[in-house]
């Protein structure tokens, strides 16, 4: 799992798979998001969960938020051979920034 | 430009040297933000501009660093007295939300800086 002190996790898996990470962080949040990144270039947006939410749907994705544990999960459904990236929490904690952990990197093999 | 554009995409400098790395944001995104990602961590917050004004820099590493938007769109990293420390990718994003409820980031594709 992903948080600001753990070192980051690889996950392998098989195309058609599930791929689930999870992510923690350390106080109250507004909200938590996910992003990935394909060869350590630039980030893009996959989604936002907000503080007062517990689950979110977008396409193939879920991500779960569970505050009183102060973690999130990402499960990616039926895993392509395109997912095959890193992925990355960011927690808005409402300090100017997000804040993002050291990143989950998926290898989905065809 | 359809997204956030950075330039150089590539820089190679010797220790010492001065640099200069360029973000261009997506129109109407009011806040910008700078950040740097070491191989295999995350991104770390570097500065964050709401409008032409340094909101936050408490991310700066030191007084080598500084950073300006002057008409509240281009912004432009500087580093002064490079050292072999200061090599990582160094991300922009804008976003039309701006805190103290963060929105949506959109990210450039990143400076990759080489100190020698």
């Amino acid at each position: 799992s992903q948080q600001g002190e753990e070192d980051p996790q690889a996950l392998s898996i098989q195309e058609g798979e599930n791929a689930t990470m999870n992510c923690s962080y350390k106080t109250s949040i507004n909200n938590l998001q996910w992003y990935r990144q394909n060869s350590g270039r630039g980030l893009v947006h996959l989604i936002l969960i907000r503080s007062n939410e517990r689950e979110k749907h977008s396409g193939r994705l879920r991500v779960t938020l569970d505050t009183s544990k102060k973690s999130s999960s990402l499960l990616i459904t039926a895993s392509r051979a395109a997912d095959t990236a890193s992925y990355f929490c960011a927690t808005d904690y409402g300090n100017n920034r997000l804040a993002f952990g050291k990143g989950n990197q998926v290898v989905v093999i065809p | 430009g359809a997204g956030v554009s950075q330039t150089p995409s590539n820089k190679v400098t010797e220790k010492g040297k001065y640099v200069e790395l360029r973000c261009d944001p997506i129109s109407g995104h009011t806040a910008l933000y700078w950040y740097r990602q070491s191989l295999g961590q995350g991104p770390e917050f570097l500065i964050y501009f709401q409008g032409t004004g340094a909101a936050d820099d408490s991310g700066l590493p030191n007084d080598r660093f500084f950073a300006v938007r002057p008409e509240g769109s281009v912004s432009t990293l500087k580093i002064q007295r490079t050292e072999r420390g200061d090599s990582a990718v160094y991300l922009c994003a804008s976003s039309l939300n701006p805190p103290p409820n963060t929105g949506e980031l959109f990210f450039g594709e990143g400076s990759r800086l080489t100190v020698l």
